[in-house]
């Protein structure tokens, strides 16, 4: 089955640790996006990448980074500069920018 | 950023209401609209990306309009059912911008639909 898998579900750091979130797509999509929601928020967006090693930052860049060194992958990285690291982060792909998007599972991020 | 607004923030309805609710964002330099479904525990679902003024588009008992100009949508759900509940969140690009890829979200309606 084609689709997007994020790992893991739950994921549980010290404050001042790294923390790096899977995705993966084998729906041969060119373009992936890292959201993070928090509660009474809408989705927003962290960084997009449209193609391989090619990636932009979206409105809340800041203390995070990612790769894209193949299609089917775009992990993130929450660094110990992201001030408030717990969230739910949401990871999805297009066939490319101006198609729907489809979405992950989601990781629930609580960092303490 | 672009600001998108949705309305009402929740809502609930008996099973077999017909209902609706509204994105709003700003018209100028409009590209896309997008509306998504998020069920509990699920993922989001994509249902419609609208580009063009006028559009209407359906799948199923779900419809929805787009007005670039006065900069709105509507989504309708005819004869609600129980499996409607979730949240639906629209989108659009980030205005001004070049990539149609970054989209900015609203905050999302809550359906609840009681039988």
């Amino acid at each position: 089955d084609g689709g997007i898998t994020q790992s893991p579900k739950y994921l549980f750091r010290k404050e001042g640790q790294n923390v790096t979130l899977s995705c993966e797509q084998n729906l041969n999509h060119d373009a992936m996006y890292w959201y993070r929601q928090d509660p009474g928020q809408g989705l927003r967006l962290i960084y997009y990448s449209q193609i391989v090693n090619d990636f932009q930052k979206g409105d809340i860049a800041e203390g995070y980074s990612v790769s894209r060194e193949k299609k089917e992958s775009f992990p993130l990285t929450v660094t110990s500069a992201q001030k408030n690291p717990t969230a739910f982060y949401l990871c999805a792909s297009s066939i490319d920018e101006a198609y729907e998007q489809y979405f992950g599972p989601g990781t629930r991020l609580t960092v303490t | 950023i672009l600001n998108v607004e949705q309305s009402p923030q929740s809502l609930h309805v008996q099973e077999g209401d017909s209902t609706n609710f509204t994105c709003s964002f700003p018209s100028s330099n409009f590209y896309a609209l997008h509306w998504y479904r998020w069920e509990t525990a699920k993922s989001p679902e994509a249902l419609f990306v609208m580009t063009l003024n006028g559009d209407e588009k359906k799948k199923g008992r779900i419809s929805a309009t787009l007005n670039t100009k006065e900069g709105y949508s509507y989504l309708y759900i005819k004869g609600s059912q129980p499996e409607d509940s979730a949240t639906y969140l629209c989108a659009s690009p980030n205005a001004g911008g070049t990539s149609y890829g970054k989209l900015t979200f609203g905050q999302g309606t809550i359906l609840t639909v009681h039988p």
